[in-house]
This record gives C-alpha cells, sequence and structure tokens, in this order.
C-alpha cells in the first residue's frame, strides 16, 4: 500500500519568514496530492492542492510542488503570519479512491 | 463550498454501550464517504470508505462487526461502534465526495469527538 513520509513533525518560524513542509510518497500511480490545515480540535481544511499532471501551483501566499521521479510534494507558505499555526497534513490519493495522510506537522509562528 | 455535517460533535459512553455517528453532506449528494479516526496529536487514519448502497470497505486492522458502517442515502451515512472501551475513544471524522467532484476531492465533516468511560 501507500506510504507518505512528512518533514519535519514540527516547526517553529519567525513572523514573515517561510515555512516549507515535505512529503514522500511511495506508490506512483497516486494521482492527486493535497494539503490539509487543522486547527486544534478542528477539522482538516483543505488549502491546496496539486495533480499529477502539474509540476507547481500557487495561491497567494501558498504554494505546492510536485516531483513525479522523485516521488515528493512540498508546501511553501512564504510571509508566515501567526495565524499560519496550525498542524498541516499532506495526502496522497492513489487508485480505488484510496487516501494515505503524512504524519502531520505542527507549525508554529513566533511573532 | 459544499457543507458536511457530523452529530453528535462529541459524546461521552460507558463502556459496553454502543454509540452512533452520522455524517450528513448537507448540499451535495455523496455516492462516496470515508470515515477517520485521529488519536491525539497523531494523523488521520482510514477506517472504511462507505459507498452509497453497499457494503464499506474497510481498511486492514479495523474490525468491521465493531464498526458499522451503513451508507443508507446519497446524504447519510452512519458509524456505530459498537460495545465502546476506553481504547475506541478518539476524534472521528467523516468526509464526502461528491459524484462529480473532480479528481478525488473530499469535504470533512466537523469530527465526533468521543471518550469511552
Amino acid at each position: 500500500g501507500e506510504n507518505v513520509e512528512q518533514h519535519p513533525s514540527t516547526l517553529s518560524v519567525q513572523e514573515g519568514d517561510s515555512a516549507v513542509i515535505k512529503c514522500t510518497y511511495s506508490d506512483s500511480a497516486s494521482n492527486y496530492f493535497p494539503w490539509y490545515k487543522q486547527e486544534l480540535g478542528k477539522r482538516p481544511q483543505l488549502i491546496i492542492d496539486i495533480r499529477s499532471n502539474v509540476g507547481e501551483k500557487k495561491d497567494q501566499r501558498i504554494a505546492v510542488t510536485l516531483n513525479k521521479t522523485a516521488k515528493h510534494f512540498s508546501l511553501h507558505i512564504t510571509e508566515t503570519q501567526p495565524e499560519d499555526s496550525a498542524v498541516y497534513f499532506c495526502a496522497a490519493f492513489g487508485g480505488y479512491q484510496k487516501v494515505t495522510f503524512g504524519t502531520g506537522t505542527k507549525l508554529q509562528v513566533i511573532p | 463550498g459544499a457543507v458536511v455535517s457530523q452529530h453528535p460533535s462529541w459524546v461521552i459512553c460507558k463502556s459496553g454501550t454502543s454509540v452512533k455517528i452520522e455524517c450528513r453532506s448537507l448540499d451535495f449528494q455523496a455516492t462516496t464517504m470515508f470515515w477517520y479516526r485521529q488519536f491525539p496529536k497523531q494523523s488521520l487514519m482510514l477506517m472504511a470508505t462507505s459507498n452509497e448502497g453497499s457494503k464499506a470497505t474497510y481498511e486492514q486492522g479495523v474490525e468491521k462487526d465493531k464498526f458499522l458502517i451503513n451508507h443508507a442515502s446519497l446524504t447519510l451515512s452512519t458509524l456505530t461502534v459498537t460495545s465502546a472501551h476506553p481504547e475506541d475513544s478518539s476524534f472521528y471524522i467523516c468526509s464526502a465526495r461528491p459524484p462529480s467532484g473532480g479528481y478525488n476531492e473530499q469535504f470533512f465533516g466537523p469530527g465526533t469527538r468521543l471518550t469511552v468511560l
């Protein structure tokens, strides 16, 4: 089955700096890679996603890159703000609707 | 965007009792719903995939007789935790996928926190 690894598990950055979270996956059939933000006790919220036929996608301060050959994708947050503090999960969707989540990264933005 | 609700938002029950959690898609029809479990400070673990009108597909290691899933309509799926024990205490989250949803899009419910005493 699919295995998704996510690094780092915790990340602290100063407000205004950039944050990068990386994920690797094992199943070459995976074709959709969303990123979710989850605040304490709340549901995951989709913040950006990328499909396997695209290498990069950007939405304001958030961007995602995908390297299909190396089987890894990354989340980039620029000009971080305190409200960006949360746990971020990557996910990989493969065949038969199966989805595997990464282990999560706790991001802390220090004012 | 699409809205998915869950009920109840939290529940406390005694060991040995059964608990039913409802997941509803409010403004779209969901042919597929997913049930996840999330332990504190851990990731979401897919428990089962629920397709309307058919039996749910359970992930390896998930006891189908303990976690009963019923997807009776295009807007409702239920998860029943039977004979709950303290180790079943967790945050249960459902998600729903619209039939016309692009790619593997899914919308999450707010979650149900189950505490078994």
